[in-house]
């Protein structure tokens, strides 16, 4: 079975551009989750997806918004690129909700933000 | 709310010996608690979790975690480090009780295993 995959692997964007990272999760697993990931503030959940709804949303500004298709894939889209957001931005999937469930991760898209 | 410390930034073990990466916890119900491991430029990858029963938890690698309710803790161990245990590890907890499944994760500590 295929992982969580996430593309691109990188991206390079100037302040305020807007960026969409994607993300498909593994096969039949229907919960998808980002979290943002910098040195200084470790893992920062930003919201999750489960059947195309937004059931979980983090402590981020509305420039920070997602989407779920019926196949289960997502997209995160943030726009008005400040240098803060320069991140690596990692999704999660997982066969249901639920708090015992455990997340399969992607490699991530690092963005730069200049 | 939940919230997790994991009070070492950095371990520093030789190779062969024990190690241990701290872990305590706060939750308002009985807590389900994780470990994942990310190694460079990788995503997090599942080590093991704590739902109940056995306060012992046996993982990948030969990873293993002891879960102490009056202690609020949840410490990763393994009884001989390796030099590709090297890598950022997290410690996760999500509420039991019906409160947000959604985990939240530690800021990580990086392991080195010098040989």
């Amino acid at each position: 079975k295929a992982g969580v995959t996430q593309t691109p692997r990188y991206l390079i964007k100037t302040r305020g551009q807007q960026v969409t990272l994607s993300c498909s999760p593994i096969s039949g697993h229907r919960s998808v989750s980002w979290y943002q990931q910098t040195p200084g503030q470790g893992l920062q959940f930003l919201f999750e997806y489960f059947s195309e709804t937004q059931r979980n949303k983090g402590n981020f500004p509305g420039r920070f918004s997602g989407r779920q298709f019926s196949n289960s894939r997502s997209e995160m889209n943030v726009s008005t690129l400040e240098l803060g957001d320069s991140a690596l931005y990692l999704c999660a999937s997982s066969q249901r909700q639920g708090s015992n469930e455990k997340l399969f991760f992607g490699s991530g898209t690092q963005l730069s933000v200049l | 709310a939940q919230s997790v410390a994991q009070p070492e930034d950095q371990v520093n073990v030789a190779e062969g010996n024990p190690l241990t990466v701290k872990c305590t916890y706060s939750v308002s119900g009985n807590p389900y608690l994780f470990w994942y491991v990310q190694y460079p430029n990788r995503g997090l990858q599942f080590l093991l979790k704590y739902i109940t029963g056995d306060n012992l938890v046996k993982g990948s690698y030969g990873f293993e975690a002891e879960f102490n309710k009056s202690q609020t803790s949840f410490h990763l161990k393994k009884p001989s480090a390796l030099v590709s245990d090297s890598a950022l590890y997290f410690c996760a907890v999500s509420d039991a009780s019906g409160g947000s499944y959604i985990p939240t994760f530690g800021r990580g500590t990086s392991l080195i295993v010098h040989p």
